[in-house]
């Protein structure tokens, strides 16, 4: 079965400091692979994404990504955390065949403080 | 540059009332999605649609019932609310690759 692990609920890290979000998936097969973030009372933004290739992604923001296959991991890495950070981060696996073709995995979210 | 449009933002509802929530998007995709989001819960899918006129049940269906009459609009029903419907519903367009989410709407069933 799908489903993703977001080991840390809540991380505090001061500004300027390297901050790493982990993610765990179980699938099938080679999947999609995504970092939302959601700020306060908004909807779900696209941070990156993987589909294949270069398992090393960029993202929006500074934030990057490394897919590790033989570790199911995907996590969010950015070397400098800026206030403006603060925001609740979602890593989701997405369905690339069968029954599960278009549906999103999502793991229950991390919430990162940032202390001034 | 509308992308994903919610209706409306905020609702509160009394126990058994019935409500739709209308999503329209504006980028011809071909998937939709209906999502609640609940503390400490991450997002589950409610129902979803692979094209106009077809619809799926995701991981937590009971309550709910959709409809895609047009490709751009994807509703979700609750016929008869229940305390346990308060959530916040995002609904999210694709085309196979990238979901794109509307703004959301916070709904309260007292």
């Amino acid at each position: 079965a799908q489903s993703v692990t977001q080991p840390d609920i809540h991380i505090t890290v001061s500004e300027g400091a390297s901050l790493e979000l982990r993610c765990n998936y179980s699938y099938g097969a080679t999947p999609y692979l995504f970092w939302y973030v959601q700020s306060p009372g908004q909807g779900l933004q696209l941070l990156l994404k993987y589909f294949s290739g270069d398992t090393l992604v960029q993202g929006i923001k500074g934030f990057e990504a490394e897919f590790k296959r033989s570790q199911s991991s995907f996590n969010l890495r950015k070397p400098s955390v800026h206030w403006s950070d603060a925001a609740e981060y979602f890593c989701a696996v997405g369905g690339n065949r069968g029954s599960t073709l278009g549906r999103l995995y999502f793991g229950r979210g991390t919430q990162l403080t940032v202390w001034p | 540059n509308a992308g994903v449009t919610q209706t409306p933002k905020f609702r509160v509802l009394k126990t058994g009332q019935s409500m739709t929530l209308l999503c329209a998007q504006d980028m011809n995709h071909e998937y939709m999605y209906w999502y609640r989001q609940d503390p400490g819960m991450g997002l589950r899918l409610i129902h979803y649609s692979v094209g106009e006129g077809t619809t799926a049940k995701g991981e937590v269906p009971d309550g709910y019932n959709v409809s895609r009459l047009k490709k751009q609009n994807f509703l979700l029903g609750l016929e008869s609310a229940a305390p346990s419907q308060t959530s916040v519903y995002f609904c999210a367009s694709s085309d196979l690759g990238i979901q794109y989410f509307g703004a959301g709407t916070r709904l309260s069933v007292l």
